[in-house]
C-alpha cells in the first residue's frame, strides 16, 4: 500500500512569508497527525485529526498556525507569518483502525526561515 | 507538561548488544512505544508496550515495567544499519497522541 504522501519536500522563505504543506494519510487511515521536528528533538506534536474532526490542538500556535483536513482525507498546514524558529521538519503521520500508537509517518517537509 | 528521559547518545560495536533506558512521568499513561529515525528520514514504528513485561520483535526487543514508570529498547547483534535515532514515546489515557523524547543516537562501530 502507498505510504503517507507529503509535498513539498523542501522549503525556504522569509520571516514574515506564509506556506503551506500538503499531506495525503495512508488510505483508509481516519486519524492524522501533524509534528513539528526541530533538530535534535523529537517530534511534536501540533495538531491531531479524527476524520475531518480535531481531537487535540492544544500544543498549536494558533496566532500563526492553522490546519484543516475538510473532507476527512488530505490535510493542509500552513504558517502565516513564520518566524525564523519556526525552521524544523513538519512531520505528517496517519494510523488506521488498529493500535493508533502505531503511526506511519510520511516524509517530512523540512522548513528554513530567513 | 509530560515529560521522558532517555539517554542523548549511545556507541556499542557490530555484534554488540546495547539498551536504551527511557524513563516517563505516571500520571494518565497508557502506553510505551519506540521509534527509530535514521538521519533524513521520517519515524517508523518499532514497538509497542502497553502492558507489564517484555515484546519481542526479531532483533528488537522492548520491556516496561508500570511501577517504575520506566522501559528499555533492547537491541540484539547490532548491525552497522542500526545506527539511527531512536525515541521513547508515551501515549496517555484519553489523549493517545504521542509524546516523544528526545531521543538516543546509537552509533554502531566496526
Amino acid at each position: 500500500e502507498a505510504g503517507v504522501a507529503q509535498s513539498p519536500r523542501y522549503k525556504i522563505i522569509e520571516k514574515r512569508q506564509s506556506v503551506a504543506f500538503w499531506c495525503n494519510p495512508i488510505s483508509g487511515h481516519a486519524t492524522l497527525y501533524w509534528y513539528q521536528q526541530i533538530l535534535g528533538q523529537g517530534p511534536k506534536l501540533l495538531i491531531q485529526f479524527q476524520n475531518n474532526g480535531v481531537v487535540d490542538d492544544s500544543q498549536l500556535p494558533k496566532d500563526r498556525f492553522s490546519a484543516e483536513r475538510l473532507k476527512g482525507v488530505d490535510s493542509t498546514l500552513k504558517i502565516q507569518p513564520a518566524k525564523l524558529e519556526d525552521s524544523a521538519v513538519y512531520l505528517c503521520a496517519s494510523s488506521g483502525p488498529g493500535l493508533q500508537e502505531t503511526q506511519y509517518f510520511g516524509p517530512g517537509t523540512r522548513l528554513l526561515v530567513l | 507538561g509530560q515529560s521522558l528521559e532517555q539517554p542523548s547518545e549511545v556507541t556499542a560495536v557490530e555484534g554488540a548488544i546495547v539498551q536504551i533506558n527511557c524513563t516517563y512521568q505516571t500520571s494518565g499513561f497508557y502506553g510505551l512505544s519506540w521509534y527509530q529515525q535514521h538521519d533524513g528520514g521520517a519515524p517508523t514504528f518499532l514497538s509497542y508496550n502497553g502492558l507489564d513485561g517484555l515484546e519481542e520483535t526479531g532483533r528488537f526487543s522492548s520491556f516496561l515495567s508500570r511501577s517504575d514508570s520506566y522501559g528499555y529498547l533492547l537491541l540484539q547483534e547490532l548491525q552497522m544499519k542500526d545506527s539511527a535515532s531512536y525515541f521513547c514515546a508515551v501515549s496517555y489515557t484519553g489523549r493517545r497522541a504521542l509524546t516523544f523524547g528526545s531521543g538516543t543516537r546509537l552509533q554502531v562501530q566496526p
